[in-house]
């Protein structure tokens, strides 16, 4: 069965500085992976996804994740936060079908 | 460029009662996928439908049913409703059988608030 885990449910950054969410996966095979944001009040909004090409994978707003078989992780970043990077995100993976398996999501919060 | 649609985006009921969530998918997405988000919770699957048939079924209560009409939308019944009903529900549409991951687009959401 796929799931994935994310590592923190809350991470709090300062403006400028980097961002990193961590997030594991367990997949019997080789899994698609994607990054949601959802900020307050709004839907979820696609960041990036991995589906077994490149694995540094490029996305929106400056994200990027690198997908890591060997330590089944696919962990978000971005070099410089910004006060509109907060928000909630999850790392879901697909079970091989057309369903999403998500996490449980990293608050992030960004201080001026 | 069109998104999902869902209405209503608020909805307040007492318990007991019936509540119908809509979902317009984008244009010439096939498949359409509810979620529901629990207060502090992650979305959970509740069911999909592909072409107008349903195509997988998740953690959906007996009270709620759903179905994808002639023109693709597709309509989230729910009955008796209970207090812990109460959440986010989202839709999203895909187009099944493009190159690479199946990607889906979410709607903003139907808040369901049960009193």
């Amino acid at each position: 069965a796929q799931s994935v885990t994310q590592l923190d449910s809350h991470v709090s950054v300062s403006e400028g500085t980097p961002v990193l969410l961590r997030c594991n996966y367990s997949s019997s095979y080789s899994p698609s992976l994607f990054w949601y944001v959802q900020h307050p009040n709004k839907g979820l909004q696609l960041l990036l996804k991995y589906t077994s090409a490149a694995t540094l994978v490029k996305g929106i707003n400056g994200f990027e994740a690198e997908f890591k078989k060997s330590e089944t992780s696919f962990h978000l970043t971005k070099p410089s936060a910004h006060m509109s990077d907060a928000a909630e995100y999850f790392c879901v993976v697909s079970d091989g079908t057309d369903k999403l398996i998500f996490g449980t999501g990293t608050r992030l919060q960004v201080f001026p | 460029a069109a998104g999902v649609i869902q209405s209503p985006r608020h909805l307040i009921k007492e318990k007991r009662e019936t509540a119908t969530l809509k979902c317009y998918p984008i244009p010439r997405h096939d498949t359409v996928y509810w979620y529901q988000q629990g207060p502090g919770q992650d979305p959970q699957f509740l069911i999909s439908f592909y072409e107008k048939m349903q195509s997988d079924k998740g953690s959906i209560p007996d009270r709620f049913s759903a179905q994808q009409f002639s023109d693709y939308h597709s309509e989230l019944n729910m009955s008796s409703l209970e207090l812990g009903d109460s959440a986010l529900y989202f839709c999203a549409s895909s187009l099944v059988g493009n190159s690479g991951a199946n990607v889906l687009t979410f709607g903003a959401g139907s808040r369901l608030t049960v009193l």
